[in-house]
C-alpha cells in the first residue's frame, strides 16, 4: 500500500469548514484512498472513501486532485466534538485474494477551537 | 443493536500471565482483524483472518495467537513470550467484497502488564 504524508496537527474554529490534506504521490491506479478518525481513547471511526472521484456523505467530502497524489477532507462546519485525530489510508481493494489490515500513520491532529 | 464488542475495557495482569481479550462482531462480516496501539502511535496489525477456521499473521504477530471457530468471535491472546504487552488493542470488522470495504472499529481494551 501507498505510504501517505499528513500534517501532524491542525486547528479550526468551531462552525468553520476543515480542510485536512492529504499526499500519497505514489498511489496506484487501483488503490483506495480511506479517512478514518480518532478519538481519545476510543476505537478508530470510518468517515469515507474513494478511488477518483470526489465522494460526500453525512460526515465529510472527500475531494482527490485528478493526478490522485492528493486528497483533502472536508469537515462542512466542524464541531467541538470533531476534535480527533484523523487518519489518511490508501489501500488496494479486496480482489478475493485476502483481506490484510489497513496501515496507520501518525495522522493529524486535528483541534476544533470554540 | 449491530457492532463489535471487545471486553474488558480495562485489563491488568501481572507479568508472566497470559491473557485472552474478546472481540465479537454481529456484523455478519467475513473478515476480522487485530490491531495494537502504543501511546502517540498509529495502529499495527496483529492478526486477522479472512473465513472461519482461517488466519493470518500481521506486522507484529509475535508473542501473540488468535483463533477463528466462529463467524463473530476472533479472540486474541497475549502471551507471556510478548516483551512489552502494555498498549491499546483494537478489533475490526469488514466485508470481503470486490473493490473499497470499509473497517468498523470496537470500543478496545487498555491492557496493562504489572
Amino acid at each position: 500500500d501507498a505510504k501517505t504524508t499528513q500534517p501532524t496537527s491542525m486547528d479550526c474554529a468551531e462552525g468553520r469548514a476543515a480542510n485536512l490534506p492529504c499526499n500519497h504521490s505514489t498511489i496506484s491506479g487501483n488503490e483506495y484512498v480511506y479517512w478514518y478518525r480518532q478519538i481519545h481513547s476510543q476505537g478508530p471511526q470510518y468517515i469515507i472513501h474513494g478511488l477518483k472521484n470526489n465522494e460526500t456523505n453525512e460526515m465529510a467530502s472527500l475531494i482527490i486532485t485528478e493526478d490522485r497524489k492528493s486528497s483533502t477532507l472536508i469537515l462542512p462546519h466542524a464541531t467541538l466534538r470533531d476534535t480527533a485525530v484523523y487518519y489518511c489510508i490508501v489501500r488496494a481493494p479486496y480482489s478475493g485474494g485476502g483481506a490484510d489490515g489497513l496501515t496507520f500513520g501518525k495522522g493529524t491532529h486535528l483541534i476544533i477551537q470554540p | 443493536d449491530g457492532g463489535i464488542t471487545q471486553s474488558p475495557k480495562y485489563l491488568f495482569r501481572k507479568e508472566g500471565q497470559n491473557v485472552t481479550l474478546s472481540c465479537e462482531q454481529n456484523l455478519n462480516h467475513d473478515a476480522m482483524y487485530w490491531y495494537r496501539q502504543d501511546p502517540g502511535q498509529g495502529l499495527r496489525l496483529i492478526y486477522y483472518s479472512q473465513i472461519v477456521n482461517d488466519f493470518q499473521k500481521g506486522d507484529i504477530a509475535e508473542g501473540y495467537s488468535v483463533s477463528r471457530e466462529k463467524k463473530e468471535s476472533f479472540p486474541l491472546t497475549v502471551t507471556s513470550a510478548q516483551k512489552n504487552p502494555t498498549a491499546f488493542y483494537l478489533c475490526a470488522s469488514s466485508m470481503n467484497r470486490e473493490g473499497g470495504n470499509e473497517q468498523f472499529f470496537g470500543p478496545g481494551t487498555r491492557l496493562t502488564v504489572l
